[in-house]
């Protein structure tokens, strides 16, 4: 079964600091990735998704992923945070089971420290 | 204006009671979506529909009922209440099937269910 697992349940930097946050995935055919991204009180927003056309993908608000196929990972990093990256991150991984079905990681919460 | 919304945004009530959260989409797509957040943030899909059928029915209890009167509303039904019923419920709606497993799907605010 495909299944994407996150690394850290709270990450926190300083503003200005790089962003990183793990997500492994478990597929035994060619995963399609996605980064979500959910605000306080907000629903999920599209971060950027892993289609195979390229294995560095950029995203919205300077985010980018490099899907690593040999080391099964597909994390997330932004080269300075600001205070309003702080949010709960989510990797997924998309499956067809008559629809498009979104397993998603347990989540990561980032704090961004001024 | 909102791409999809969800009504109510807060509900509370008491355990054994019936309640409904209503979904509508104005993108024009053709699939919508229920997701259960539970206390840890654990997202987990629980229906899916594609142009009123149903698609995806993961192991729920059968006291949850979607219902879809059409493509641009899916709404979810619950009977007799529970305590760990509590949870922010999300509707997502994505482009349909012939996008794949690459579309995007779009959610909306989420309904925080408190049963008392």
């Amino acid at each position: 079964a495909q299944s994407v697992t996150q690394l850290g349940s709270h990450v926190s930097v300083s503003e200005g600091a790089l962003v990183l946050l793990r997500c492994n995935y478990s597929s035994s055919v060619p995963p399609y990735l996605f980064w979500y991204v959910q605000y306080p009180n907000q629903g999920l927003q599209l971060l950027l998704k892993y289609t195979s056309a390229a294995t560095l993908v950029k995203g919205i608000n300077g985010f980018e992923a490099e899907f690593k196929k040999s080391e099964t990972s597909f994390h997330l990093t932004k080269p300075s945070a600001h205070m309003s990256d702080a949010a709960e991150y989510f990797c997924a991984v998309s499956l067809i089971q008559g629809a498009q079905k979104l397993v998603f990681g347990q989540g990561t919460r980032l704090t961004i420290n001024p | 204006d909102t791409a999809v919304s969800q009504t109510p945004k807060y509900l509370v009530t008491q355990m054994g009671n019936d309640k409904s959260i209503k979904c509508e989409q104005n993108l024009g797509h053709d699939t919508m979506y229920w997701y259960k957040q539970d206390s840890k943030k654990f997202l987990k899909i629980m229906f899916s529909y594609n142009n009123k059928e149903l698609i995806i029915n993961e192991t729920v209890p059968n006291r949850f009922s979607p219902k879809s009167p059409d493509k641009a509303h899916l709404n979810l039904h619950i009977n007799s209440l529970e305590l760990g019923d509590s949870a922010v419920y999300f509707c997502a709606s994505s482009q349909g099937l012939a996008g794949g497993p690459v579309e995007t799907q779009y959610f909306g605010p989420g309904t925080r269910l408190l049963v008392l």
